[in-house]
């Protein structure tokens, strides 16, 4: 079972409210990702990074910072909220650029 | 056109049966391949990866991988209601990026 973990699982928040949604891993990967996606839908990265204090943005403007201080954790934060933001953030994290991903459970963010 | 393409489905299969999903990608220098299944509302998890050309088998899973077609495909024997579930195929492109495709549904008939 994979040690990353999402907090929290469902979020319900009113428009223009900051909000930051925590991933935390345990297996001291250097990599981690955030991918949005809609039910049925493909995942959309947004935002990744490849160590301590490296970030960048996926292919999807989501409006969204990250930050990577320590290796175990990737937060995410959205400034603020709008109904288009209502999704299912997924976290993920590998070893190196050859092994397999491993993904939190995921937050479902509903912004009203 | 996108970089790594899978048929949407829905790909319906008669309960032990082979399930065929098909994945092609556009990037010749990709490397490593990775197939994974996600249940309605879970998060996606590792079925199989592979890295060299043929066959990998695993219980009841078999990747194939052409690389001179650049094509991937996960074969599912013996098909049950539980394989029921999206599939999404990965490759790590050229750039070191995982680049998923879209996913195909597949649906197991009892």
């Amino acid at each position: 079972e994979a040690d990353i973990y999402q907090t929290p699982r469902y979020l319900v928040i009113g428009t223009g409210k900051k909000i930051t949604l925590e991933c935390s891993q345990t297996m001291g990967h250097d990599k981690m990702y955030w991918y949005q996606q809609d039910p049925g839908m493909e995942l959309h990265l947004i935002h990744y990074s490849y160590g301590v204090n490296s970030t960048e943005k996926g292919d999807l403007s989501s409006e969204s910072t990250v930050s990577r201080i320590r290796t175990e954790h990737f937060p995410l934060t959205l400034e603020s909220a709008r109904p288009s933001h209502t999704s299912q953030y997924l976290c993920a994290s590998r070893q190196n650029v050859d092994t397999e991903a491993f993904f939190g459970q995921g937050t479902r963010l509903t912004v009203v | 056109q996108k970089e790594v393409e899978q048929n949407s489905g829905p790909l319906s299969v008669p309960e032990g049966a082979i399930a065929s999903l098909n994945c092609t990608y556009s990037d010749r220098g990709s490397q490593s391949f990775f197939w994974y299944r996600q249940y309605s509302g879970k998060s996606p998890e590792l079925i199989m990866f592979i890295y060299s050309n043929g066959d990998k088998e695993d219980g009841r899973f078999t990747a194939q991988l052409n690389k001179a077609s650049q094509y991937v495909s996960l074969l599912i024997r013996d098909s049950q209601p539980s394989d029921s579930a999206t599939y999404l195929c990965a490759a790590r492109s050229s750039n070191y990026q995982l680049i998923w495709g879209a996913g195909t549904k597949l649906i197991i008939k009892p």
